[in-house]
């Protein structure tokens, strides 16, 4: 089955650590994107990347990181520098980042700090 | 940060109505206009991409159309049916990288 797997589903930071988050994708798609869910708000792009070895901010990229050092891996640290990192976090990719095409989602990873 | 809107932000209706949303976008700089649906417990999954001004795009009982001029995106779904409750997002490419900036949604809820 060809798709993008998050893991873990849900994840329990304590304050003051690093987390990572998982995203793979078996799509052979050149794009990936992370991004963030709060109550009553839209999706918002932590980051992006349009390519191996390349990735760019998104609107909220402070306390975050990533790295894509293999095209079908894009994870995401949430940092300790991260104030409010309660929240739902959402990968996706396309096929080549172009601005029509479509973004295909993995089923999300729920983050709670104790 | 740019502003796309949409409204209302929740919708009741009953089995069997016909309803529609609205997404508001910057009518300049304009690439593309995305709709995704998403299901409670599941992944957000693409419903259209819209591309030219007076585009209407249908699939099943959702339709869509689109006008850049004035920068707006009207969802249609005819007779709702309890399947069709999820939340509907929009989105518009923007910035120098024309990634997706996105609406916070609405939320549609069919009642049976």
């Amino acid at each position: 089955d060809g798709g993008i797997t998050q893991s873990p589903k849900y994840l329990f930071r304590k304050e003051g650590q690093n987390v990572t988050l998982s995203c793979e994708q078996n799509l052979n798609h050149d794009a990936m994107y992370w991004y963030r869910q709060d109550p009553g708000q839209g999706l918002r792009l932590i980051y992006y990347s349009q390519i191996v070895n390349d990735f760019q901010k998104g609107d909220i990229a402070e306390g975050y990181s990533v790295s894509r050092e293999k095209k079908e891996s894009f994870p995401l640290t949430v940092t300790s520098a991260q104030k409010n990192p309660t929240a739902f976090y959402l990968c996706a990719s396309s096929a080549l980042g172009g601005s029509t095409d479509t973004q295909y989602f993995g089923p999300g990873t729920r983050l709670t700090v104790l | 940060i740019l502003n796309v809107e949409q409204s209302p932000q929740s919708l009741h209706v009953q089995e069997g109505d016909s309803t529609n949303f609205t997404c508001s976008f910057p009518s300049s700089n304009f690439y593309a206009l995305h709709w995704y649906r998403w299901e409670t417990a599941k992944s957000p999954e693409a419903l259209f991409v819209m591309t030219l001004n007076g585009d209407e795009k249908k699939k099943g009982r959702i339709s869509a159309t689109l006008n850049t001029k004035e920068g707006y995106s009207y969802l249609y779904i005819k007779g709702s049916q309890p399947e069709d409750s999820a939340t509907y997002l929009c989105a518009f490419p923007s910035g120098s990288a024309r990634q997706l900036t996105f609406g916070s949604g609405t939320q549609l809820t069919v009642l049976p």
